[in-house]
């Protein structure tokens, strides 16, 4: 079974700031791992994924993540926060085998302070 | 990149009522659709997926017969609440797979809002 854990539901930052939302995740195989945003009343806009091959992925809005397996992480970071960033952020992890079903992390609000 | 269209964007209905949501892909084949429900400031639950021209496959807990989901074609699948209840309100949202793809592209949800 998979499972992610995404530490802190709600962080806030200052316009200009780096942004660190932090995913842990759990997996008996080698994962395909996603970060999703989310505005208000809306679906899920694909950000970025790691499937294979280089661990640091870069997607778009100028953020980016890093696999580590020994750490089982792939936290999401951006260094300068916009104001258009504040959103609702899923880390998703799914079996590359199979019907490739997500499996979605409890979600982290992200606020951007003026 | 892909599109996937969900339609209604928003729907209110009376208690016992039947309600449709469609979710179409519309520039690829999607063979595998996944339908989820997400609670006010909560995650997304996987509800089914479904599989182009087979039945659905539910996920532990979700009522099959309440939730009548269909993917007959390559592009359309639809998710039917039947004799809907308050309790069914509730942010609904699809995605769609292609042959292969490792990436799932997302519908746009619909609010479902029984009174």
């Amino acid at each position: 079974a998979q499972s992610v854990t995404q530490l802190g539901s709600h962080v806030s930052v200052s316009e200009g700031a780096l942004v660190l939302l932090r995913c842990n995740y759990s997996s008996s195989v080698p994962p395909y791992l996603f970060w999703y945003v989310q505005y208000p009343n809306q679906g899920l806009q694909l950000l970025l994924k790691y499937t294979t091959g280089a661990t640091l992925v870069k997607g778009i809005n100028g953020f980016e993540a890093e696999f580590k397996k020994s750490e089982t992480s792939f936290h999401l970071t951006k260094p300068s926060a916009h104001m258009s960033d504040a959103a609702e952020y899923f880390c998703a992890v799914s079996d590359p085998q199979g019907a490739q079903k997500l499996v979605f992390g409890q979600g982290t609000r992200l606020t951007i302070n003026p | 990149g892909a599109v996937v269209s969900q339609h209604p964007s928003w729907v209110i209905c009376k208690s016992g009522t039947s309600v449709k949501i469609e979710c179409r892909s519309l520039d690829f084949q999607a063979t595998t659709m996944f339908w989820y429900r997400q609670f006010p400031k909560q995650s997304l639950m996987l509800m089914a997926t479904s599989n182009e021209g087979s039945k659905a496959t539910y996920e532990q807990g979700v009522e099959k017969d309440k939730f009548l989901i269909n993917h007959a074609s390559l592009t359309l699948s639809t998710l039917t609440v039947t004799s809907a209840h308050p309790e069914d309100s509730s942010f609904y949202i699809c995605s769609a797979r292609d042959w292969g793809g490792s990436e799932a592209f997302f519908g746009q949800g619909t609010r479902l809002t029984v009174v």
